[in-house]
């Protein structure tokens, strides 16, 4: 199980891009990166996820270099209500059981 | 779509009292569901991983017979509090996957608070 490490908080400005970098050294080959947001009080919500290079929609953009040990969360002009915990998970599609949250990133976004 | 539901949202009860959490996957069939529990300002921690059918596989440190788990259907899973302590309160949350999509789609959460 490969163990992600995060920055525990982050600061911005609105119409700012935030880049969230997210380390798993341990990365397995079957393994995919995948992102949550998570309000106050609220269960996650599915951002994005990828298993290799740039992926896109309509929320962020994740970049994967392509040794994988690392991945990157790009949140586009952020505003206000981007203030939330992000977590970055690191899993294998066919461990259904091995989705497990690290300590995630707290962002706060200023105005 | 991919909508998974939890009741109740918010419940306070006694000591001693048992307490049940439903969650449901609204527009798909569940194969795998998930509940979580998260204390304040900290991180999700897998409790269980419930497949329909089957028990569940409960994580290291998880009582098994405190925290019951039932995955009768595809789109109900049931947690059940038994004997709630102040100690088990916390937000619980579940989540729910189909067939072999990797992406788990959470419920909103139920906050639990035990006197």
């Amino acid at each position: 199980l490969a163990k992600t490490t995060q920055p525990i908080s982050m600061d911005s400005y609105e119409g700012q891009e935030v880049n969230i970098t997210c380390s798993h050294n341990n990365i397995a080959t079957n393994d995919y990166i995948t992102w949550y947001q998570q309000f106050p009080s609220q269960g996650p919500r599915f951002i994005i996820q990828g298993y290799k290079t740039k992926v896109t929609n309509e929320v962020a953009s994740l970049f994967i270099p392509a040794d994988r040990k690392s991945s990157t969360l790009s949140l586009p002009r952020v505003s206000l209500s981007d203030t939330a915990v992000y977590y970055c998970l690191v899993g294998d599609i066919l461990w259904v059981n091995d989705m497990r949250f690290g300590a995630g990133t707290r962002l706060t976004v200023k105005p | 779509g991919a909508v998974v539901s939890q009741h109740p949202s918010w419940v306070i009860c006694k000591s001693g009292t048992s307490v049940k959490i439903e969650c449901r996957s609204l527009d798909f069939q569940a194969t795998t569901m998930f509940w979580y529990r998260q204390f304040p300002k900290q991180s999700l921690m897998l409790m269980a991983t419930s497949n329909e059918g089957s028990k569940a596989t409960y994580e290291q440190g998880v009582e098994k017979d405190k925290f019951l788990i039932n995955h009768a259907s595809l789109t109900l899973s049931t947690l059940t509090v038994t004997s709630a302590h102040p100690e088990d309160s916390s937000f619980y949350i579940c989540s729910a996957r189909y067939d072999s999509q990797e992406t788990q789609y959470f419920g909103p959460g139920t906050r639990l608070l035990v006197l």
